[in-house]
């Protein structure tokens, strides 16, 4: 079965930095792309970038270009969202999840549960 | 950017009616659409991928049509879990989102 586990909520200050993980199972990692999907309080699902684990080839959208770094390591089936400095606006609800077909059209169709990141002082 | 705009943004409908969730492109995308169920503290769900083909286990009152900028994603008959907020997608480039379409039960 095919399932995505990411890391537990995290409560931060502002300034902190942050590395969140997914963990992937029941599939070959390394051969799929894994994309991070952002929801802030009461909004809708923002896109910000995916990972192509065999070859760390990595895609941003342009509006988190430069705000968050997409990382992986195969050797444990994991892929992760980092921050530097974290700031109160980067308060949210964050998702990976895997791209269904690595070399077409991209749909996501197994999402992890979700990591929640509070940034509050 | 392509920017994606879903209408409506909130339906209260019967159980049994047949719903129709609409989202446009400021710009030609082919069939490069996806339509997605998100329940509040779930993980959101495929349902159609490439404007019109259902996801393995979505139940067939799901369906998706359209091309180019304009589609469209129907629910016949619905039932009571399918009050979701549902989402398309553009997979042409960079992947961005409608703004989300609330379907509640009357």
């Amino acid at each position: 079965e095919v399932q995505l586990v990411q890391s537990g909520a995290e409560v931060k200050k502002p300034g902190d930095s942050l590395k969140i993980s997914c963990k992937g199972f029941g599939y070959s990692f390394p051969n799929y792309w894994i994309g991070w999907v952002r929801q802030m309080p009461g909004k809708g699902l923002e896109w910000m970038g995916m990972i192509y684990v065999g070859e760390s080839e990595i895609r941003y959208s342009p509006s988190f270009q430069g705000q968050v770094t997409i990382s992986a390591d195969e050797s444990i089936s994991t892929a992760y969202l980092q921050w530097s400095s974290l700031k109160a606006s980067d308060s949210a609800m964050y998702y990976c999840a895997r791209r269904r077909n690595p070399f077409g059209e991209l749909s996501l169709d197994f999402w992890g549960q979700g990591t929640l990141v509070t940034v509050s002082s | 950017d392509i920017q994606m705009t879903q209408s409506p943004s909130s339906l209260s409908v019967s159980i049994g009616d047949t719903v129709t969730i609409t989202c446009r492109a400021s710009q030609s995308i082919s069939r490069y659409l996806n339509w997605y169920q998100h329940k509040p503290g779930k993980a959101p769900k495929l349902l159609i991928y490439s404007a019109s083909t259902l996801h393995s286990g979505v139940p067939s009152r799901f369906s998706g049509s359209g091309s180019g900028t304009d589609f469209t994603l129907t629910i016949s008959s619905l039932q009571p879990e399918d009050c979701a907020t549902y989402y398309c997608q553009q997979s042409y480039s960079p992947y961005s989102f409608g703004q989300g379409t609330k379907v509640e039960i009357k």
